[in-house]
């Protein structure tokens, strides 16, 4: 069964430090997302991409963030200055373009700690 | 602010039971109401969606109610199995876009 991957699993990084998380959305989906989700509270949106553009970003995807497909399978998030409070599980999700973009797929999570 | 919550943080249940979890949201608006199951060290799973013109869904093992009246969603699975044990959580989808706007979790506990 096909499925998102995401690497590293976990990324410790140094305060202001710039970190690339990357995710393998499913080959034949459309709809790439990242979500996050702070030790024992919701799992929050971030950002949903379409066609190489952001569609829709919350309040949380500041100047900071950015997103990026820069080939045929991969999808990253960069975080330019990491800062203590963007310590989070990070979630790559995808879907199709079928009329079902809200069955989202989600990978592992990459565990980002900074110090 | 508009939000999407849980009524109960942790569940206990015996194998074979029944359980039912319950989710409230605020939101009017929203288009489809979605419950999602997160094992330990995984990322969310969808189990099964209800649009908002709909009141009840069936699934395998799962039924999801939606009830507008009162702002009330619940999932509930029939004969709980150990495999069940798991955070459940709910969503919304505002019918703006495809972000999905997450509950804080019901843990669900399946005992033999």
């Amino acid at each position: 069964e096909p499925e998102v991957t995401q690497t590293p699993s976990h990324q410790v990084t140094q305060m202001g430090q710039e970190v690339i998380l990357r995710c393998v959305p499913i080959s034949n989906h459309l709809y790439f997302y990242w979500y996050r989700q702070i030790l024992g509270q919701k799992v929050e949106f971030l950002v949903s991409f379409y066609n190489n553009e952001i569609s829709e970003k919350s309040e949380i995807f500041d100047d900071q963030f950015s997103v990026e497909r820069p080939d045929g399978s991969n999808f990253t998030l960069k975080i330019r200055s990491t800062k203590l409070e963007d310590s989070a599980m990070y979630f790559c999700a995808s879907s199709q373009q079928t009329g079902r973009e809200i069955e989202q797929f989600f990978g592992p999570g990459t565990r980002l700690t900074v110090l | 602010g508009e939000s999407v919550g849980l009524h109960l943080p942790t569940l206990s249940v015996q194998e074979g039971d029944n359980s039912i979890i319950n989710c409230a949201y605020s939101n009017s608006a929203s288009d489809y109401f979605i419950w999602y199951k997160q094992e330990s060290g995984k990322g969310p799973q969808f189990i099964i969606d209800i649009r908002s013109n709909m009141d009840k869904r069936q699934g395998q093992r799962v039924t999801v109610l939606l009830n507008k009246t009162v702002k009330h969603l619940s999932l509930q699975i029939a004969a709980t199995q150990p495999g069940d044990s798991a955070v459940y959580f709910c969503a919304e989808n505002r019918n703006s876009g495809y972000a999905l706007n997450f509950g804080k979790g019901t843990s669900l506990l399946v005992t033999p």
